[in-house]
């Protein structure tokens, strides 16, 4: 069964620490995608890759870095996490010309304390 | 700006019934319209989708009805279940880049 997979399901992180959140596609997809997701605002891009060591800003990245250096895995970064950053991180993956092909992942529900 | 707009935010149908979800959209260029679902502590799901060349797509009891000229587009999902409560996302995409923009939700219940 193919899948998305993020790393934690639950994170609990101070003002001011850096932050990783991983994910992990085993279907050897070249487009990634970090999502948050908070209620009443929907889903909303924060940053996209489509190969390896590529990037893209999304509709907010701003606080938020990526990192993509093998194909399979994308990781989210807080940089100097804040309470305004507590959401849902959902991360998802496809091919190109597929885009309504998106696969997410189960997602990371960060608290910033 | 929001180039997918969806309502209602929230939805409550009893068993039985038809739920009804509704979206706009501005730019002509989207051609690809998708629904997800999303469960409780999951991601979404695809559940259904639908290009503008057709007016209505039916998979079970979940339809898509199109209406280009009006860039309106509409989930109904016919005799709900109790296992339909989920949040229903709509969608829209190009075939320029591989970006969804989509809508904010929807909160559907079931009452049993």
């Amino acid at each position: 069964d193919v899948k998305v997979t993020q790393s934690s399901r639950y994170l609990v992180k101070r003002t001011g620490e850096k932050v990783f959140l991983e994910c992990v596609q085993d279907m050897d997809h070249e487009n990634m995608f970090w999502y948050r997701q908070d209620p009443g605002l929907g889903l909303r891009l924060i940053y996209f890759s489509y190969d390896v060591k590529m990037k893209e800003k999304g509709d907010i990245p701003e606080g938020y870095s990526v990192s993509r250096e093998k194909k399979e895995r994308f990781s989210l970064i807080l940089e100097s996490a804040s309470t305004n950053q507590t959401s849902m991180y959902l991360c998802a993956s496809s091919e190109p010309g597929q885009p309504y092909g998106y696969t997410f992942g189960s997602g990371t529900r960060l608290t910033v304390v | 700006q929001q180039q997918v707009k969806q309502s209602p935010q929230s939805l409550i149908v009893q068993k039985g019934g038809i739920s009804i979800i509704n979206c706009a959209y501005e730019n002509t260029a989207f051609d690809y319209f998708p629904w997800y679902q999303q469960f409780p502590g999951k991601g979404p799901a695809l559940l259904i989708a639908i290009r503008p060349d057709v007016s209505e797509k039916k998979e079970g009891r979940f339809t898509i009805s199109f209406n280009k000229s009006a860039k309106q587009f509409s989930l109904h999902i016919m005799d709900s279940q109790p296992g339909d409560s989920a949040t229903y996302f709509c969608a829209a995409t190009t075939n320029r880049d591989d970006k969804i923009i989509f809508g904010k939700g929807t909160r559907l219940h079931i009452l049993p």
